[in-house]
């Protein structure tokens, strides 16, 4: 099992600029978390999906944020235009049977906005 | 107030020793208590899983939950330089999905 895959690792943009985090949750889970980490925060859910629905999104900062699931094996969250407040570390999750199992997280893509 | 509190730390012990990390919760509806391991540029690992009071024990690591006092902790036994890490606990309700994390405690395990 691959576990849960996310793209970019890194991604160092300038202020203004669109930025799309990608994910592939684990295949046959049907749950997926978008999670926002910063020293300050912590860690820190953003949306929620179940079956490619979203479910929960009241942890989206503002509309700059927005995040999709065409599909059970794809997930984006997209930030436009970014800031550099936006600057943090991004995870993907994803959980089988709506989310009340085990939460496998990724590797997170660090975000530096300048 | 937020609804998950945590030491952050940092928290360093020598090898051997016995170590306590703790949540204070304010949430009453929580009903389900987690505590995930996070390694340096790494995502969290779930370590333990409780539902409701009680405790759990899974080797060095054994978890308590006092729903009465809205209080949760894990022990490390025997701890060891690999234990070296981000502990967060994380609780949720009945209802979906949803994790509230604490902050996280960093640990340091010295040889």
């Amino acid at each position: 099992d691959a576990g849960v895959i996310q793209s970019p690792r890194h991604e160092v943009t300038e202020m203004g600029q669109e930025v799309t985090l990608r994910c592939k949750p684990i295949s046959g889970h049907n749950s997926l978390f978008w999670y926002r980490q910063t020293m300050m925060r912590g860690l820190e859910l953003l949306i929620y999906f179940n079956n490619n629905v979203p479910i929960d999104d009241s942890g989206m900062p503002e509309d700059r944020f927005s995040a999709k699931m065409p599909n059970a094996s794809f997930s984006t969250l997209k930030i436009q235009p970014s800031e550099p407040r936006d600057s943090a570390v991004y995870f993907c999750a994803s959980s089988a049977s709506g989310g009340f199992h085990e939460q496998y997280f990724g590797p997170g893509t660090r975000l530096t906005v300048t | 107030q937020k609804e998950v509190e945590q030491d952050p730390g940092p928290l360093s012990v020598p090898e051997g020793a016995i170590v306590s990390l703790n949540c204070t919760y304010s949430n009453s509806a929580f009903q389900y208590f987690m505590w995930y391991r996070q390694y340096s540029r790494k995502g969290p690992e779930l370590l333990m899983y409780t539902y409701s009071s009680g405790n759990k024990e899974d080797g060095r690591f054994t978890a308590q939950v006092d729903k009465s006092s809205k209080y949760i902790s894990l022990f490390i036994r025997d701890s060891q330089p690999s234990d070296s890490a981000t502990y967060l606990c994380a609780m949720r309700g009945n209802q979906g999905g949803k994790l509230i994390f604490g902050q996280g405690t960093e640990l340091s395990v010295k040889p």
